[in-house]
């Protein structure tokens, strides 16, 4: 959706190293979501951010929406084959989960 | 934790052919489930908003009479593809609303028409 970017489309890091992946909207958000998804499986829920500067945190993943709602990070510290999939954002406008997602981000972790 | 299903996981059908896909919220009522269609290395479509009881609202460019979608109860909603065509090939999930706040997405189904 061009409402919902992206970035970067793919990551490729050392195990080990910290990396963060962008998502930024073009309208004022209600709620914003992360998805950690696996090739051909559903979607694993990870965090969502409502207010503005919220910063949640869930084992090595931090994730924070700034102050005016239309943009959020997603850090992953010493990062591990583990964390490798692709990760979606998932942005709701109206407060009704009807939920527009990004392109993704795919990352790719080398041991 | 709730759970939602989806069946079939996968499933291979000739052109020209229905696909039933059913979306089931196994311990929680879902008042609204949502359908996306996924394609490879490509990111979540919004398909439809379905509501118990009531008729689904389908997004821009979806077309409601080649995907019918019933949510006749509210632990199950379905999604038929009809006529199905190569080009209808896709993964699809939905995703069901517990109560105001709690959402769960279902583990998909992968769709190849041949």
């Amino acid at each position: 959706s061009q409402e919902l970017e992206q970035s970067p489309q793919s990551l490729i890091v050392q195990e080990g190293k910290n990396l963060t992946i962008n998502c930024t909207s073009s309208k004022t958000l209600y709620g914003l979501y992360w998805y950690k998804q696996k090739y051909g499986e559903g979607l694993i829920f990870l965090m969502m951010l409502q207010k503005g500067g919220e910063e949640k945190s869930h084992e090595k993943i931090t994730a924070k929406l700034d102050e005016k709602k239309q943009q959020s990070s997603l850090h992953i510290t010493a990062s591990q084959p583990s964390h490798a999939g692709t990760y979606l954002c998932g942005a709701d406008y109206t407060g009704g989960f009807k939920t527009i997602f990004g392109a993704g981000t795919r990352l790719f972790v080398k041991a | 934790g709730a759970v939602v299903s989806q069946h079939p996981s996968r499933v291979i059908c000739k052109s020209g052919t229905s696909v039933k896909i059913e979306c089931r919220s196994l311990d929680f009522q879902a008042t609204t489930m949502f359908w996306y269609r996924q394609f490879p290395k490509q990111s979540l479509m919004l398909m439809a908003t379905s509501n118990e009881g009531s008729k689904a609202t389908y997004e821009q460019g979806v077309e409601k009479d080649k995907f019918l979608i019933n949510h006749a109860s509210l632990t199950l909603s379905t999604l038929t593809v009809t006529s199905a065509h190569p080009e209808d090939s896709s993964f699809y999930i939905c995703r069901a609303l517990q109560g105001a706040s709690e959402q769960y997405f279902g583990p998909g189904t992968r769709l190849t028409v041949t």
